[in-house]
Formats: structure tokens, C-alpha cells, sequence
């Protein structure tokens, strides 16, 4: 149990093209989730708190303007990215858990390249 | 705010043999959860055990074991009779009782086994 899809896998893109990155709960209902951004051999980094209903929680730093989280309802997740540029080329990974205190589980990332 | 410090970036171990990876973190809170995950090659990351920090019992998952010392601040993962399948990297997460899965990963440790 506690599957997150997430999807597409990998995309290639234009500069100045905008991408959406989806995050599924399979078999759970997720209030919750978090977007991270993973530069090779580095740690993640978390981008944001998706909420259910309301407007996501930005980390410092992340412009809300660049990259759009929308929690449309309580199994679905859409990180896009706008305008997007080489530098925003990375790999994306999204979580959720099923209750306060439980483990993340975590899509199996995006690989994003933007030429 | 939290932080989490893994102070080994990269570690080897021969097959069979048995290998520590260290982290310490630091908060103020008294009810927290912390987990070591690891993301192998293909990036997936996957939860490889979890401690609850009211717990005084060492967590045990199979092969793998904590040492928590909370008065110390410290979280260490001993992987027994190491696999080649254990290749990966290993993050160090802290999650606090209040903040409904947000967590902080330390910088991770890249662990090799040796045939």
C-alpha cells in the first residue's frame, strides 16, 4: 500500500515552454504533499508544501510564480514549471504520507531537461 | 528550525561485511520521528527504517539497525552482512510531530559495496 505515482518519467522541453509534473496517492488520500528538486548526487531540496484546497506553502527562495502547484483534490498534485529554462533542468520528486507521523513516499521523480 | 548532518559523503564496504553510516541533527522538539532512506541508481527513494523518537528500542528492520542515542542528537544505520544491492545513497530524515510529514534530509551518504 501507500503507492505515489508520479508522472511523466522523464520530458525534454523548449526554453520558454511550460511543463506540468503530476503526483498521484494510488491508494491513499493525501491533505499533504511536498515538491522537491535533486541536483545530482545532492541532497533534496523541498521546493514546497502542496495543500489540499489551498494555496502551497513556498520555501524561501522558490519563486511561486515559476513553479505552480496546484492540490486540486486529496490523491492529486501538478507541479509546472513556466517559461521554463536550462537552469531549471534537474530531477523533481514529489511525497506524501498517509497519516502525520508516517514515512514519505515518494513518486519515482522526473527527470526534466530543458534545451 | 531542524537541521540534519550526515558527515560521511561517501563510504565503501566489502560484500558480507558490515558498514555504519552516521547522522546527528538538532531540534528543540521532544516528540520527533526520524528515518533513513535510501535511493538507489534509479533514483526511487525508499524508506529503509524508521525511529520513533519516545522509543528507547533500537529500530531493526532485517540487515538493518539503528543506534539512537537521543540525548546525543544521534541517529547512525548499521547495515549487517552488506549486499551489492545495498549500493546507494542514503539520507538521514528528521520529521516533527507537528509539522504533518515536512522533513529535513541531511546531505546523504554515498555507500558502495565491494564484490
Amino acid at each position: 500500500g501507500a503507492v505515489v505515482s508520479q508522472h511523466p518519467s522523464w520530458v525534454i522541453c523548449k526554453s520558454g515552454t511550460s511543463v506540468k509534473i503530476e503526483c498521484r496517492s494510488l491508494d491513499f488520500q493525501a491533505t499533504t504533499m511536498f515538491w522537491y528538486r535533486q541536483f545530482p548526487k545532492q541532497s533534496l531540496m523541498l521546493m514546497a508544501t502542496s495543500n489540499e484546497g489551498s494555496k502551497a506553502t513556498y520555501e524561501q527562495g522558490v519563486e511561486k510564480d515559476k513553479f505552480l502547484i496546484n492540490h486540486a483534490s486529496l490523491t492529486l498534485s501538478t507541479l509546472t514549471v513556466t517559461s521554463a529554462h536550462p537552469e531549471d533542468s534537474s530531477f523533481y520528486i514529489c511525497s506524501a504520507s498517509n497519516t502525520g507521523n508516517s514515512p514519505l513516499h515518494f513518486g519515482n521523480g522526473t527527470r526534466l531537461t530543458v534545451t | 528550525a531542524q537541521t540534519v548532518t550526515q558527515s560521511q559523503p561517501e563510504m565503501s564496504v566489502q560484500e558480507a561485511e558490515t558498514v555504519t553510516l552516521s547522522c546527528t541533527y538538532d531540534t528543540s522538539e521532544n516528540n520527533y520521528y526520524l528515518f533513513w532512506y535510501k535511493q538507489p541508481p534509479s533514483r526511487q527513494m525508499i524508506l529503509v527504517i524508521r525511529q520513533e523518537a519516545y522509543k528507547q528500542q533500537n529500530a531493526t528492520e532485517n540487515r538493518f539497525s539503528v543506534n539512537f542515542q537521543k540525548a546525543a542528537k544521534s541517529f547512525s544505520l548499521k547495515i549487517s552482512d552488506s549486499q551489492l544491492g545495498d549500493t546507494a545513497m542514503y539520507f538521514c530524515a528528521f520529521m516533527g510531530n507537528t509539522n504533518a510529514g515536512k522533513s529535513t534530509f541531511g546531505d546523504g551518504t554515498t555507500l558502495t559495496v565491494k564484490p
